[in-house]
């Protein structure tokens, strides 16, 4: 069964950086975009942004822009997303979805099983 | 734009309940909706795509429309199940981005 299979929970101090792992089992990644989603503790959920692993071409949400970085290593079918100074705004889970084709309007056709982060002030 | 849904519906076994996801400006029938689900707990899961379209094993009770004259969308639960209660999202697109509605909690009673 293909599967992303996202880094597991971490705590964090505020103002530390972080980077978290979205990998895709098999060579799943193809001709798909990776997009995260950010869910705060009894909230909805916030787009954050999409990759290509194809050619690492990304967009981001501007709520979002210039907090953190998405990238991949589409050799490994890995997704990544990055913080270089964590907020205690930051805490979260994270999940990562694929989409079904090469559009980044294309549904999502799997999700990962979410990462907790947790920061402390 | 923004994604507009109620806050909370309920329902009792067997019932039929619909969830309603407004859009703010732009056409509705301008970029696809989809629906999800998130039972607490658990990760989202597709129920809903390109507005009226099941991805494989999710149950015919759940069906999507859309409507012009209203400007929204909407997913439509029938035959209402315990395992139905979640949290259910419309999703859309904006010129580069995708926009989430806020959310609607469905209480299976």
């Amino acid at each position: 069964e293909v599967q992303l299979e996202q880094s597991g929970a971490e705590v964090k101090q505020s103002g530390e950086s972080l980077k978290i792992s979205c990998k895709g089992t098999e060579n799943i990644f193809g001709s798909h975009w990776v997009a995260w989603v950010r869910q705060r503790p009894g909230e909805g959920l916030e787009w954050m942004g999409i990759i290509y692993p194809g050619d690492s071409e990304t967009k981001y949400s501007p709520s979002f822009q210039g907090h953190v970085t998405i990238s991949a290593d589409k050799s490994i079918t890995t997704a990544y997303l990055q913080w270089h100074s964590l907020q205690a705004s930051d805490t979260a889970i994270y999940y990562c979805a694929r989409t079904s084709g090469n559009s980044w309007q294309d549904q999502v056709d799997l999700w990962g099983q979410g990462t907790p982060v947790t920061v402390s002030s | 734009f923004i994604l507009t849904q109620p806050h909370s519906v309920s329902g009792t076994p067997g019932e039929t309940v619909t969830i309603s996801c407004s859009r703010s400006s732009g056409y509705i029938a301008s970029t696809y909706v989809q629906w999800y689900q998130q039972r607490p707990g658990a990760a989202p899961t597709t129920v809903i795509y390109e507005d009226t379209q099941r991805p494989s094993g999710v149950p015919d009770r759940f069906s999507g429309s859309i409507d012009i004259s209203s400007n929204s969308a909407s997913l439509t639960i029938s035959g209402l199940r315990t395992e139905d209660e979640a949290d259910y999202y419309c999703q859309s697109y904006d010129t580069t981005l995708w926009v989430f509605g806020g959310g609607t909690r469905l209480t299976v009673l």
